[in-house]
C-alpha cells in the first residue's frame, strides 16, 4: 500500500535552515512526490516536484529558499534563511495505480 | 496566470446533496486532469476524486466512491464534483487541483476552497 509518512511537526529559529522529510512506504522507494505548502487558513500552495534521481522542479514563483533532495525512501523539504511567513503547514503528495496519496503534514514552527 | 475558482459549498442535512464547481482560467483546461482534494477541520489533505483531461478516466477515493461523481466540460473550463448522500464525515473545505499532466499524477495549482458543512 502506498503511505507518505512525514513527522507531525517541526521547529526552527528566525533565519536558520529546517529540514523536512518525507518517507515512502515500501516497495515505492522510486516514486516521485511534490510538496505543498498551507499557511494558515489558507488554499495549499504547490512548492516543487521532487523526482526520484533527486532533481527538481519549482513552482512558479517559489523562492530559491526552498530546496528537495532524496536518499532512498527518504524526499527532503530543506527551507533555508527562514521567515516568519514560512511557519506552515507542509504536505507531500505521490500516486500509484487508481490512488493519489497525501502524507499526514508537518507543522512548521519558527520560532 | 492560472486560475481556479470553486463555489457551490454550503450546509446540507446528512443524505442530502450538493453540486460543487470549479472554474478554470489561464491554461489549456483539456490538456490536464483534474482533482478534488478535501480538507476536514483542523485535518489534513484527503484526495477525493479525479477526471483525465479528457474526461473519459476517472477514479475516487474509497470513502466516496459510489457517492460522488466527477466531471468536466472542457469548452466550458468547468469541473464539478456531485456529491450525493453526504455524510458529516464529508463536512470539509473542497479544494480542486490542477495536474501536471493529462492522467493524474501530481498537482501544481490550487484554488481557495469552498466550504461544505454536512449537519441537521
Amino acid at each position: 500500500q502506498l503511505v507518505l509518512t512525514q513527522s507531525p511537526s517541526a521547529s526552527a529559529s528566525l533565519g536558520a535552515s529546517v529540514k523536512l522529510t518525507c518517507t515512502l512506504s515500501s516497495g515505492h522507494s522510486s516514486y516521485a512526490i511534490a510538496w505543498h505548502q498551507q499557511q494558515p487558513e489558507k488554499g495549499p500552495r504547490y512548492l516543487m516536484k521532487l523526482n526520484s534521481d533527486g532533481s527538481h522542479s519549482k513552482g512558479d514563483g517559489i523562492p530559491d529558499r526552498f530546496s528537495g533532495s532524496r536518499s532512498g525512501a527518504e524526499r527532503y523539504l530543506t527551507i533555508s534563511s527562514l521567515q516568519s511567513e514560512d511557519e506552515a503547514d507542509y504536505y507531500c503528495q505521490t500516486w500509484g495505480t487508481g490512488s493519489w496519496v497525501f502524507g499526514g503534514g508537518t507543522k512548521l514552527t519558527v520560532l | 496566470e492560472v486560475q481556479l475558482v470553486e463555489s457551490g459549498g454550503g450546509l446540507v442535512q446528512p443524505g442530502g446533496s450538493l453540486r460543487l464547481s470549479c472554474a478554470a482560467s489561464g491554461f489549456t483546461f483539456s490538456s490536464y486532469a483534474m482533482s478534488w482534494v478535501r480538507q476536514a477541520p483542523g485535518k489534513g489533505l484527503e484526495w477525493v476524486s479525479i477526471v483525465s483531461g479528457s474526461g473519459g478516466s476517472t477514479f475516487y477515493a474509497d470513502s466516496v466512491k459510489g457517492r460522488f461523481t466527477i466531471s468536466r466540460d472542457n469548452s466550458k473550463n468547468t469541473l464539478w464534483l456531485q456529491m450525493n448522500s453526504l455524510r458529516a464525515e464529508d463536512a470539509a473545505v473542497y479544494y480542486c487541483a490542477k495536474d501536471l499532466g493529462n492522467y493524474g499524477s501530481l498537482f501544481d495549482y490550487w484554488g481557495q476552497g469552498t466550504l461544505v458543512t454536512v449537519s441537521s
